[in-house]
Formats: C-alpha cells, sequence, structure tokens
C-alpha cells in the first residue's frame, strides 16, 4: 500500500460541475506534486507546493486549481473542466522541499477522472 | 526483443531472462535520476536511483547505469518475473532557472514477462 492517499479513486462530473481532489501524506515530506497521467503516457508535472508555498505551476489553464492547506495536504480544486481534461491524476510527495536537493517521489495511486 | 510503437515501447521477455530497460534524457542540467515501476491502476513506484557524480548502482535484482557523454540511462533487472510485468519510466530532476528542481519523465517501456 502506498503512504500518499488519494481520494477519491474514480470521479465521473460534468462540464459544469465543481469537485476536489485531496491527498494526504504522513511522512514528513516538505515537497507535494500534481501530475497528470493521459493512457500509455508518462505523468506531466502541473504544480509543486514546496514547504506550502507553491514554488511550480507548469502553464496549467486556471480551471484546475491547487491548494495546501498544510504540509500533509494537498488539494486540486476542478471546475468548468473539458472531456480533454480526462485523465489520472497523480499527488506525489518528496522528503526535501524542492529548492533543497533531490530525492524521490512518493506517488499515490491516483483518482481517475472523467469528464462528460 | 523489443518494439517501438505509437506511444508506449515494449520489451517481452521469458520469465528468468535478464531485461535491459534503455532511456535517453535530455537535460545536460539533469544530476539526479530515477527509475520507477507502474503497475496497472496504480501510481509510479520508485525502484533505484542514482546521482550524476556515479556511473553504477546496483539494487536487489535491479542496477541502474548512467552514460553521461551520451545521456543515456538503463535499467537491468536480473532473473525477471512475471510480477516484474509493467510500465517503466526513467526520470530526471533538472535545477530549472526558476529555482526549483523540476521532476520529468521520459516515455516509458511497457515490460511484459512470459511464463
Amino acid at each position: 500500500d502506498t503512504e500518499v492517499t488519494q481520494t477519491p479513486k474514480h470521479l465521473v462530473m460534468g462540464m459544469t460541475n465543481k469537485k476536489s481532489l485531496k491527498c494526504e501524506q504522513h511522512m514528513g515530506h516538505r515537497a507535494m506534486y500534481w501530475y497528470k497521467q493521459k493512457a500509455k503516457k508518462p505523468p506531466e508535472l502541473m504544480f509543486v507546493y514546496s514547504y506550502e508555498k507553491l514554488s511550480i505551476n507548469e502553464s496549467v489553464p486556471s480551471r484546475f486549481s491547487p491548494e495546501c492547506p498544510n504540509s500533509s495536504l494537498l488539494n486540486l480544486h476542478l471546475h468548468a473542466l473539458q472531456p480533454e481534461d480526462s485523465a489520472l491524476y497523480l499527488c506525489a510527495s518528496s522528503q526535501e522541499g524542492q529548492r533543497r536537493s533531490n530525492s524521490p517521489l512518493h506517488f499515490g495511486n491516483g483518482t481517475r477522472l472523467t469528464v462528460t | 526483443g523489443e518494439s517501438v510503437g505509437l506511444h508506449l515501447p515494449t520489451l517481452s521477455v521469458q520469465e528468468g531472462d535478464n531485461s535491459i530497460i534503455n532511456c535517453a534524457y535530455s537535460n545536460s542540467a539533469s544530476d539526479y535520476f530515477i527509475w520507477y515501476k507502474q503497475e496497472s491502476g496504480k501510481g509510479p513506484q520508485f525502484i533505484i536511483d542514482i546521482r550524476s557524480n556515479m556511473d553504477k548502482r546496483q539494487g536487489q535484482r535491479v542496477t541502474v547505469l548512467l552514460n553521461k557523454t551520451v545521456k543515456h540511462l538503463s535499467l537491468q533487472i536480473a532473473a525477471t518475473q512475471p510480477g516484474d510485468s509493467a510500465v517503466y519510466f526513467c526520470a530526471e530532476n533538472p535545477w530549472a532557472s526558476g529555482g526549483s528542481y523540476i521532476p520529468t519523465f521520459g516515455r516509458g517501456t511497457s515490460l511484459i514477462v512470459h511464463p
């Protein structure tokens, strides 16, 4: 079992809906990440939080809004999504903040999002 | 053997064989490299990492080789087992101009192990 927990596992939403994806880790990691993964493709970085501050936004559309309420939690708020946003959304954490050192990512099992 | 399809290269091996998965990275500024394994329905799982001051690192049944001259990584899996069947991604972690590391994944290789 992964030490990064994502909820829900599956989500179906209409284009006018507002929903949120949640991610939690209790490893004391100081960097948290959102990735988007399409079928048979590598994960693509969306956002990075380092020490609870947004440090990287990879030109993600504003219909995706990240939030880091504390060092253990990461949310991704979704609004007015398009069918092409359907994908697996992965949360990850790493031990050190993004500006300090390299360490491997620990991933959750993702939320499978379908936009209808 | 290995085949490169439209989306995901595939490597098919027999159980007990050794497997070699290759990866070309693009950024000369990368100084840290990681291999991940992703099974169906799961997130990527860390296998082994290597820093740019090394050219080889061994784990349990896995070895990573780094050739900085040609920007090439490989993952060797000894005595491959059916449980090794998964998609394998290499990842690099270049320091970006904005002042952060940017973990970036290669396109992945699907390993199929036949019993």
